[in-house]
């Protein structure tokens, strides 16, 4: 029940199309959703995050879908462009809680095709 | 101006000894956590502690004992290294137990031969 499950495991776009990358969750508990972005050899960065009260955060070319009744959620990337290559990680976590633990989804590798 | 710094980056040990990786962050955070990213980059929570307390501890050998001498800082130490020990560890701050953005450190990847 604490398990985030991601997919695609990798995904390859063309310059200037949309990567989508989606999460699911099981534990209703969660009431938060962040996405944290990697580049090879650095610590995960904080990209965009939203909470289960609104259905859509937009932040750039950035999106997030959030779907509370299937417990889903989603990353958009619009306009995708080679830097945006890294592997992306989605995320849960009890906002409200005691503790401020992330479980975090298995990550997706994107490369972004010039 | 580094906001998380993790010290050694890189740590090549044979099985059996003992290690220590030190973390420190200038955000003035207080809370502080150790993730643990496998070779297929999984992110898994380990420790996490809030103003030297300790408040996550996840099923992690016992091998595995986090010090906090203060807010800012956060070490790890590991006895016995196993070669399943081998990973990137990753040191993160953030402020308060809630929904905060966590920041997390370059990482320190640990071989254990």
């Amino acid at each position: 029940q604490q398990q985030v499950k991601q997919s695609p495991q990798s995904l390859i776009v063309q310059k200037g199309g949309i990567s989508i990358i989606n999460c699911a969750y099981e534990n209703t508990a969660f009431d938060y959703f962040p996405w944290y972005q990697q580049f090879p050899g650095k610590g995960p960065a904080l990209l965009i995050a939203i909470r289960p009260d609104v259905s859509e955060k937009k932040e750039g070319r950035f999106t997030i879908s959030f779907n509370k009744s299937a417990k889903q959620f989603s990353l958009h990337i619009m306009d995708s462009q080679p830097g945006d290559s890294a592997t992306y990680f989605c995320a849960a976590g009890l906002g409200g809680g005691a503790t401020n633990k992330l479980i975090f989804g298995t990550g997706t590798l994107l490369a972004v095709q010039p | 101006d580094t906001a998380v710094s993790q010290t050694p980056k890189y740590l090549v040990t044979q099985m059996g000894n003992d290690k220590s990786i030190k973390c420190e962050q200038n955000l003035g955070h207080d809370t502080m956590y150790w993730y643990k990213q496998d070779s297929k980059k999984f992110l898994k929570i380990m420790f996490s502690y809030n103003n030297k307390e300790l408040i996550i501890n996840e099923t992690v050998p016992n091998r595995f004992s986090p010090k906090s001498p203060d807010k800012a800082h956060l070490n790890l130490h590991i006895n016995s290294l196993e070669l399943g020990d081998s990973a990137v560890y990753f040191c993160a701050s953030s402020q308060g137990r809630g929904d905060n953005e966590q920041f997390f450190g370059p990482g320190t990847r640990l071989t254990v031969l």
